[in-house]
């Protein structure tokens, strides 16, 4: 498709369970951002990939947070030992030229 | 550090009324400023922005934003609402140093027929 997609677009899980979010950017961007959207709050930076440079994690709110990126492709954000403040939704964008484009969103709900 | 300031959670405008949607903004260089439009189980989307040159910036469905530097200020206005303007709104800046955005809270913004 034109767009960035997310899968899956809703999740619910359990607390102290583990959840991968994936997310895959528009073809040729070679910037890709993970960010998280809790209720009632802007959206917080997580985690930026660009290019073939080590990633910039400085938003990872904990060791429970990682992601990857295989080249300039798909991307997956892991979550180990769900907490209810997981609860949000993560938002992907891909960047070209200084805009960064956003996909739908995974709602992640942790009970 | 950028950071960027809406007031305002909820924002309750009349058909046809003016829409401002206010936004300031800390950098300490030239920033990059955007607004973004979510509606509701959508992704956001791209209203406008700002990277150089004129100050006044016209975007998509009649927006527009004036970027100010003496008052750090990118507010966004629309002359007429539309009741399917009714979404939330996000400013947020970028250093075109560093690529990450810094969003502002958010506006509800509710359209009264």
């Amino acid at each position: 498709g034109a767009g960035v997609s997310q899968s899956p677009s809703n999740k619910v899980t359990e607390k102290g369970k583990d959840v991968e979010l994936r997310c895959d950017p528009i073809s040729g961007h070679t910037a890709l951002y993970w960010y998280r959207q809790r209720l009632g709050q802007g959206l917080e930076f997580l985690i930026y990939f660009q290019g073939n440079s080590a990633p910039d994690k400085s938003g990872l709110p904990s060791d429970r947070f990682s992601a990857e990126r295989t080249g300039e492709s798909v991307s997956t954000l892991t979550i180990q030992r769900t907490q209810q403040e997981d609860s949000a939704v993560y938002l992907c964008a891909s960047n070209n030229r200084g805009e960064q484009f956003f996909g739908p969103g995974t709602r992640l709900t942790v009970l | 550090a950028q950071s960027v300031t809406q007031l305002g959670s909820h924002v309750s405008v009349s058909e046809g009324a003016l829409v401002l949607l206010r936004c300031n903004y800390s950098s300490s260089v030239p920033p990059y400023l955007f607004w973004y439009v979510q509606y509701p189980n959508q992704g956001l989307q791209l209203l406008l922005k700002y990277t150089t040159g004129a100050t006044l910036v016209k975007g998509i469905n009649g927006f527009e934003a004036e970027f100010k530097k003496s008052e750090t200020s990118f507010h966004l206005t629309k002359p007429s609402a539309h009741m399917s303007d009714a979404a939330e709104y996000f400013c947020a800046v970028m250093n075109y140093g560093n690529n990450r955005l810094a969003f502002g809270k958010g506006n509800q913004v509710v359209v009264i027929p």
